[in-house]
């Protein structure tokens, strides 16, 4: 079994809809991350939490919030999904450590029309 | 600012034909560096965690190293199962993100 799953892995809405992407892992690292990625532009992160208590805005967070529901749940939504957020959304998740080596789940297509 | 460049962009290469990615990095302090491979459509996979200048890591026909200012992925006698972007990332001391390069994408012909 994967140790970061991330659901659903494509998604295609209308411009307005609220949507949500779900994030799980197996890893028991109390560090979980929420990234897009578009061609050319490479890996930004949007939101990031350190615990169930501990939620931090990232370089992008204008249009999303996220949900730390569990030390091993973190979901992330788009309040009113537009076209330019059509990309990939990756979750991670990281221990603390000598560094923060982040470890990433397979990755959502979502598709806003 | 912390910044990470990463070049080529694209790299064909034959395979058996070895060669070097370069990851080119400025930051204040370097936490640590990092290496992940990601195929198309899918999210990226760790590889290597450098720390500091002189270090040098293997894994297969992969070897990073390391400098002051730059990383080298040097990959040896490549297989088309090598082809995938290749992505660097850096961690400094005083923050607790990671900066991700644009990435190069790697194809290896047979």
């Amino acid at each position: 079994d994967a140790d970061v799953t991330q659901t659903p892995r494509n998604r295609i809405t209308k411009t307005g809809k609220r949507i949500m992407l779900e994030c799980s892992q197996t890893k028991g690292h109390d560090r979980m991350y929420w990234y897009r990625q578009d061609p050319g532009l490479g890996l930004r992160l949007i939101y990031y939490s350190f615990d169930v208590k501990d939620i931090n805005k990232g370089e992008i967070s204008d249009g999303y919030s996220v949900s730390r529901q569990a030390q091993a749940k973190f979901s992330l939504s788009l309040e009113s999904a537009i076209p330019n957020q059509t990309a990939l959304y990756f979750c991670a998740t990281s221990d603390r450590g000598r560094t923060d080596t982040q470890y990433f789940g397979p990755g959502t297509r979502l598709t806003v029309l | 600012e912390d910044q990470v460049t990463q070049s080529p962009e694209a790299l064909r290469l034959q395979e058996g034909e070895s060669s070097s990615l370069n990851c080119s990095y400025t930051v204040s302090g370097l936490r640590g560096l990092f290496w992940y491979r990601q195929d198309p459509g899918k999210g990226p996979e760790f590889l290597f965690t450098l720390y500091s200048a002189g270090e040098e890591k293997e894994k297969e026909r992969l070897k990073a190293t390391l400098t002051k200012k730059e990383s080298f992925l040097h990959i040896t006698a490549p297989k088309p199962e090598d082809s995938a972007t290749y992505l660097c990332a850096v961690q400094a001391y005083n923050t607790d993100k990671l900066i991700f390069g644009t990435g190069t994408r790697l194809q290896v012909f047979p």
